[in-house]
């Protein structure tokens, strides 16, 4: 099994921080991971897959890279909506997710 | 616009079977080349992968749960159903059905239903 490890699993920051969230893999996915933010009640919405290819939709101050297995998430200019939970997601071989970044207002 | 719907009961008992249906809307479970997962979150906890299937019908399932899970195909009724056999209470948790996308993004799932929770006692 692939084990995916998060850092840090709370992030405090403010409205207009940029903030960065690290996933490390336990063996090397090439670019096969994906980001997700989950809001408490709600499921998860999709926002980066292979690493740094963002989602339909998903605003441009979320951004991703990384490959093999060091993965960053960068988030620009906070907004009050971003506030939420991140998980990363391996899809490399079968799936498994990290074990989420809660990301809260300081 | 396609939609996913869980449904299937919010109790079941220890050492009994988990029974949950995903209805798709919007779209085919057979075509478009889409695979079909169903994952899971134990309340406050972070998100399992329970396994997928294909639109022709082959499954993957999480190693950890493979001896307990099956996935398949309600091609007339264009829905998927997940059965996990022999549960106990670690099994308790809201249940997702999501669709992977395809390309680049086949395994990472762009389109997720509201959840189901299932707690497992008797």
């Amino acid at each position: 099994d692939i084990q995916m490890t998060q850092s840090p699993s709370t992030l405090s920051a403010s409205v207009g921080d940029t903030v960065t969230i690290a996933c490390r893999a336990s063996q090397s996915l090439g670019s096969w991971l994906a980001w997700y933010q989950q809001k408490p009640g709600k499921a998860p919405e999709l926002l980066i897959y292979k690493a740094s290819t963002l989602e339909s939709g998903v605003p441009s101050r979320f951004s991703g890279s990384g490959s093999g297995t060091e993965f960053t998430l960068t988030i620009t200019s906070l907004q009050p909506d971003d506030f939420a939970t991140y998980y990363c997601q391996q899809y490399n071989i079968y799936s498994s997710f990290g074990q989420g970044t809660r990301l809260e207002i300081k | 616009q396609v939609q996913l719907q869980e449904s299937g009961p919010g109790l079941v008992k220890p050492s009994e079977t988990l029974s949950l249906t995903c209805s798709v809307s919007g779209g085919s479970v057979t075509s478009d080349n889409f695979h079909w997962s169903w994952i899971r979150q134990p309340p406050g906890k972070g998100l399992e992968w329970i396994g997928s299937i294909s639109y022709s019908g082959t499954t993957n399932y999480n190693p950890s749960l493979k001896s307990r899970v099956t996935i398949s195909p309600d091609t007339s009724k264009n829905r998927f159903s997940l059965k996990l056999h022999s549960v106990t209470a670690a099994d308790t948790a809201l249940y997702y059905c999501a669709r992977e996308g395809y390309g680049d993004s086949r395994g990472a799932f762009d389109i997720w239903g509201q959840g189901t929770m299932v707690t497992v006692s008797s």
